[in-house]
């Protein structure tokens, strides 16, 4: 169980926009801690795609966005394309933990 | 650019300890700046965070911080002169196989870059 809850799945046909959602606590997102999001392609390591909340690494389309309320984050991705099927991670900081933690992952399917 | 690359055998036996090392090139483990970090993933599975450390070259001030669940049996240690950082796993069962990677932590916050994980299998 982590601590941090993402659905398992989603999926979208190309062009569609779709959000992958990441649900926390008052110990880590709700506490003020930022929330990262990572890409990790099928074989691959995982790869940075949004870093505190809203911000895009060099190189990461605009398609991809990130967003943070409350307890909760968000990642959106606009005009999908096949080069986006992948599983997600949102990561935080837990505060009661004293630890860096992680979603489950959502695995998007692009139709 | 930072890159870091993991290295060690894939395959320990149960009850025995996993050693893996990561080595870090274009940049330096001792500037800092960074925690440098462990992360595994059973196959099929998500990510789960194992330990870090931090390393300055002038002391040997090399805190630590584990992973609750892990603790009593992890130890992350660094070698400045080789520019290399170190994960050991005591006491492994079949529920430790994983891909372990390493990463450098930015901002004391997020995880990038990755190393390209390396699969241990625990198996007699």
């Amino acid at each position: 169980q982590s601590v941090l809850t993402q659905s398992p799945s989603v999926s979208g046909a190309p062009g569609q926009r779709v959000t992958i959602s990441c649900t926390g606590s008052s110990s880590n997102i709700g506490a003020g801690y930022d929330v990262h999001w990572y890409q990790q392609l099928p074989g691959t390591a995982p790869k940075v795609l949004i870093y505190a909340n809203t911000n895009r690494p060099s190189g990461v389309p605009d398609r991809f966005s990130g967003s943070k309320s409350g307890t909760s984050a968000s990642l959106a991705i606009t005009g999908l394309q096949a080069e986006d099927e992948a599983d997600y991670y949102c990561q935080s900081y837990d505060s009661s933990l004293s630890n860096w933690v992680f979603g489950g992952g959502t695995k998007l399917t692009v139709l | 650019q930072v890159e870091l690359q993991e290295s060690g055998p894939g395959l320990v036996t149960p009850s025995q300890t996993l050693s893996l090392t990561c080595t870090v090139s274009g940049g330096s483990i001792s500037s800092g700046s960074y925690y440098w970090s462990w992360i595994r993933q059973p196959a099929g599975k998500g990510l789960e965070y194992i330990g870090r450390i931090y390393t300055s070259g002038s002391t040997n001030y090399t805190p630590t911080n584990y992973n609750p669940s892990l603790k009593s049996r992890v130890t992350i240690s660094a070698d400045t002169s080789k520019n290399e950082f170190s994960l050991k796993l005591s006491s492994v069962t079949a529920a430790d196989t994983a891909v372990y990677y390493c990463a450098r932590i930015v901002n004391t916050d997020w995880f990038d870059p990755w190393g390209q994980g390396t699969l241990v299998t625990v198996s007699s």
